[in-house]
């Protein structure tokens, strides 16, 4: 098993790009997360999602979409890049509400 | 509010000796508190649970709700336990995972 897998590992955005960030689990996990990380801000959550076709809002969703077409991905997106959005940012999973988040390696982004 | 508190950014400690991470939290029912742990080049992974009541690794963590604490401990450090330790509280308004801000932990040869 791969378990969490995150696409791209890195990549460079100039300001207004745009790019989707891809998240895969093959634990046939219900929920699955999308942090960033930040230099003395731990982790917050972005998006996440309670099952396929479901998405909703954590702490930091400005500036992000998401989607859960398949149960086993979720598209984390950024429309029109910003430097503030420089960050790495981490997918996870888990069984259910309150179960071990399983994550994966992160994905370093900087825009320009 | 829901909120967890590291009040340390970095511990730095001598091989064989005991380390206590600090975790505070504000939580207004039962909370469920996780340790969560970043070694170098890794993905963060859980080490332990309140729940489990588990030693894993060496560290134990107890939870005190009159001091609303979830201090991490481990007796004799290692050099292998530097990393990155995150305290996580299940709980907000959605239901999620809110981490504190980290500790990075630093062992000396």
């Amino acid at each position: 098993n791969a378990g969490v897998t995150q696409t791209p590992k890195f990549r460079v955005l100039k300001t207004g790009q745009s790019m989707t960030l891809l998240c895969a689990q093959d634990m046939n996990h219900e929920y699955m997360y999308w942090y960033r990380q930040d230099p003395g801000m731990g982790l917050r959550l972005i998006h996440y999602s309670v099952g396929e076709g479901t998405t909703a809002k954590g702490e930091v969703p400005d500036g992000y979409n998401v989607s859960r077409l398949k149960k086993q991905n979720f598209l984390l997106g950024l429309e029109s890049a910003a430097p503030s959005q420089t960050s790495v940012y981490f997918c996870a999973s888990s069984v259910g509400r309150g179960s071990e988040q399983f994550f994966g390696p992160g994905t370093r982004l900087t825009v320009l | 509010a829901q909120r967890v508190t590291q009040p340390e950014k970095l511990l730095s400690v001598f091989k064989g000796a005991p380390v206590e991470l600090k975790c505070n939290y504000s939580y207004s029912g039962s909370p469920e508190l996780f340790w969560y742990v970043q070694y170098s080049r890794q993905r963060l992974q859980l080490l332990l649970r309140h729940i489990s009541r588990e030693s894993i690794k060496g560290f134990t963590a107890d939870l005190n709700k009159g001091e609303t604490s979830f201090h991490l401990k481990k007796p004799f450090a290692q050099e292998e336990d530097s990393a990155m330790y995150y305290c996580a509280l299940y709980g907000g308004s959605q239901g999620n995972l809110i981490f504190g801000k980290g500790t990075k932990l630093s062992v000396k040869p």
